[in-house]
């Protein structure tokens, strides 16, 4: 059960490179999300889809763009990347909207292991 | 638009002692609310959440959290700390009755330093 996977786990781009982080999560959720985290800032999100199809405007959304190919992939791309990009990006999933118990169930987010980005 | 504060960037407990991290939120509809735990160099894992229902809700590892709507406060609790508990929390929150239903937000993190 491999869960929500993302890759690369490391990057190093220079200023002004593009690159694609790839998400793929296989619990069959209908809402991902991809956020960055940085240090005294928590996790600010990036993008969110509600459901296949669908993107939608998070946070802090400037300089990124997402697609959300089919049910199991929703990518984020940074088109020109800047330093001020530089962050720890984190990839999540949410199952149904059943309510489910405290410690299970639906709307439980599920992240992935986080992909590092340094933009020198 | 929804947020969600915890003002504690850091909170410093003994071994054995009781220990609270606090979270509150702002929405517009009902809050989904959640606490996290992030341990160095990995992704989040779910501590425990409040649908609905009852107002203390129990989590992993001996967590429990209460929810207070008169305070709009969702904070972390657990009656006996241990070195292990030594982690950044999260808390977020989802508006599901607010026009982003599926949006969810965290907040900036709460360092939790248990010494022996």
């Amino acid at each position: 059960n491999a869960g929500v996977t993302q890759t690369p786990k490391f990057q190093v781009l220079k200023t002004g490179q593009s690159m694609t982080l790839q998400c793929a999560q296989d619990m069959n959720h209908n809402s991902m999300y991809w956020y960055r985290q940085d240090p005294g800032m928590g996790l600010r999100l990036i993008y969110y889809s509600a459901s296949e199809g669908t993107t939608d405007k998070g946070e802090v959304p400037n300089g990124y763009n997402v697609s959300r190919l089919n049910k199991r992939e929703f990518s984020l791309r940074l088109e020109s990347a800047a330093p001020s990009q530089t962050s720890v990006y984190f990839c999540a999933s949410r199952s149904s909207s059943n309510p489910g118990h405290s410690l299970r169930g639906g709307n439980t987010i599920y992240f992935g292991e986080g992909s590092w980005l340094t933009v020198v | 638009a929804q947020s969600v504060a915890q003002p504690e960037d850091q909170v410093n407990v003994a071994e054995g002692n009781p220990l609270t991290v606090k979270c509150t939120y702002s929405v517009s509809g009902n809050p989904y609310l959640f606490w996290y735990v992030q341990y160095p160099n990995r992704g989040l894992q779910f501590l425990l959440k409040y649908i609905t229902g009852d107002n203390l809700v129990k989590g992993s590892y001996g967590f429990e959290a209460e929810f207070n709507k008169s305070q709009t406060s969702f904070h972390l609790k657990k009656p006996s700390a241990l070195v292990s508990d030594s982690a950044l929390y999260f808390c977020a929150v989802r508006d599901v009755g607010g026009s982003s239903a599926s949006k969810i937000i965290f907040g900036s993190g709460t360092r939790l330093s248990i010494r022996p």
